[in-house]
């Protein structure tokens, strides 16, 4: 089983919509996790950092599910320029980060 | 800019061939991760610096691959006798801190062609 498992989509969502991806991840120990936006051919950018039990930053919203060990990205009223591959990251051990495979998002118009 | 910088954007070699990248960190960030990323898959890492010290080194690594950080600075990544399964984007990343928590920021990579 890999450390962080993303679903890699994708997801097709009409313009206005909302979406949500989980990521689940295996080691219990981690502590820190981290939402990326990555555009076609381009490096990941850091969109969002969970150190506890969720954080919020205009129409996006991650939560931490520790019981459940999964971490979750909302993103309300989508727009065009949101396509792009949402990748999850968490750490392990003290400063080792593991990355999902990413999930991809295309709103359509 | 001061962001993370990496050079070649992109190199083209053929098998065989040895390739150098460079990667400039933050100025501040004193931690340096290189990681290795395929069509389709999320940034696999690679090897990691604190300082000037690699403190653990991926098994992806095979022997062909060196990484240095001679004065915990700039870090140079090296491919001898590249293979066409190297081709691949080669992405740095830097973080600040003596804390273990903390966001990594991505250079803009050098993708490789290996022919």
């Amino acid at each position: 089983r890999k450390e962080v498992e993303q679903d890699p989509g994708p997801f097709n969502v009409p313009e206005g919509a909302t979406v949500a991806f989980n990521c689940t991840y295996s080691n219990s120990a981690s502590q820190s996790f981290f939402w990326y936006r990555q555009d076609c051919r381009k490096e990941p950018k850091l969109l969002m950092s969970v150190y506890s039990s969720g954080n919020e930053d205009g129409r996006f919203t991650a939560q931490l599910n520790r019981a459940s060990q999964y971490i979750s990205l909302l993103i309300r009223d989508s727009k065009l320029s949101d396509s792009a591959t949402y990748l999850c990251a968490g750490t392990s051990g003290t400063y080792k980060y593991i990355f999902g495979t990413g999930t991809r998002l295309k709103v359509l118009a | 800019d001061t962001g993370v910088s990496q050079d070649p954007r992109h190199k083209i070699t053929k098998r065989g061939q040895n390739v150098t990248f460079r990667c400039d960190p933050i100025s501040e960030h004193n931690r340096l991760y290189w990681y290795r990323q395929t069509l389709g898959q999320g940034p696999e890492f690679l090897t990691y610096f604190q300082n000037e010290a690699q403190l653990e080194k991926s098994r992806l690594l095979s022997d062909r691959f060196s990484a240095e950080r001679p004065k915990g600075s700039f870090s140079t990544l090296e491919i001898q006798r590249t293979e066409q399964g190297d081709s691949a984007m080669y992405l740095c990343a830097s973080r600040a801190g003596l804390a273990d928590e903390g966001e990594q920021f991505f250079g803009p990579g050098t993708r490789l062609t290996v022919l």
